[in-house]
């Protein structure tokens, strides 16, 4: 069975900093699909960005980025320039090619200091 | 594109009673999602249906719980005899076939069993 583990509870970051979350994945499969989604107090979950195993580049939306590591099974979270909006919690999540279901992890709260 | 909604947002139910919620996904996506979340933690997977039909089921999806897609569209989500541990955030996600399966979650159906 796939597990995704996110080993910090909680991060804190000044405004305009830049603060990477940590998360390692457990799968036999080699094609699959991860994830970081964003859940805001309260508010609903939005997909903040997505890797293919496949591909080797490293993703990048705006002022967020990934580290994917497939050999070591990491996929951290970099954001940059952080903003007050951006406090929330932080699940990743993992998708095999041929399945369905997500599956995540325990997730990590961050807070924004101004 | 109105996203997904889910209905109604909140419950507050009696132990031993049924509860029903109602997910409307993306309207051209075939495929939707039931999760489960508890307090703190990521959301579990319960069952998928792609059209009308029902996919997979989670082994957490025990026999008092029962979800159904009847035309393909809406769907809904059923626990009978509820216990307090049911008490959870129920999020309901819809997807593209192919479309990298990036599942768009609704806001959740907050269910407290007193």
């Amino acid at each position: 069975a796939q597990t995704v583990t996110q080993s910090q509870p909680e991060m804190s970051v000044q405004e305009a900093e830049t603060v990477t979350l940590s998360c390692t994945y457990d799968t036999s499969e080699s094609d699959y699909y991860l994830f970081w989604y964003k859940q805001p107090p309260s508010r609903q979950m939005i997909l903040v960005i997505r890797q293919e195993a496949y591909k080797q580049q490293n993703a990048t939306e705006n002022r967020f980025s990934v580290n994917f590591q497939k050999a070591a099974k990491s996929f951290s979270l970099k954001i940059s320039d952080s903003q007050l909006g951006d406090a929330a919690m932080y699940f990743c999540a993992y998708n095999p090619n041929a399945g369905n279901m997500l599956t995540f992890g325990g997730g990590t709260r961050l807070m924004v200091k101004p | 594109d109105t996203g997904v909604s889910q209905n109604p947002r909140h419950k507050i139910t009696k132990r031993g009673q049924n509860v029903t919620f109602r997910c409307d996904p993306i309207s051209e996506h075939n495929r939707l999602y039931w999760y489960r979340q508890t307090l703190g933690q990521g959301p579990e997977f319960l069952t998928y249906f792609q059209n009308e039909a029902q996919l997979e089921k989670s082994r957490l999806l025990s026999d008092r719980f029962s979800a159904e897609r009847p035309k393909g569209s809406f769907s809904t989500l059923e626990i009978q005899r509820t216990e307090q541990g049911d008490s959870a955030m129920y999020l309901c996600a819809s997807s593209l076939v192919g479309a990298y399966n990036e599942q768009f979650f609704g806001p959740g159906t907050r269910l407290t069993v007193l």
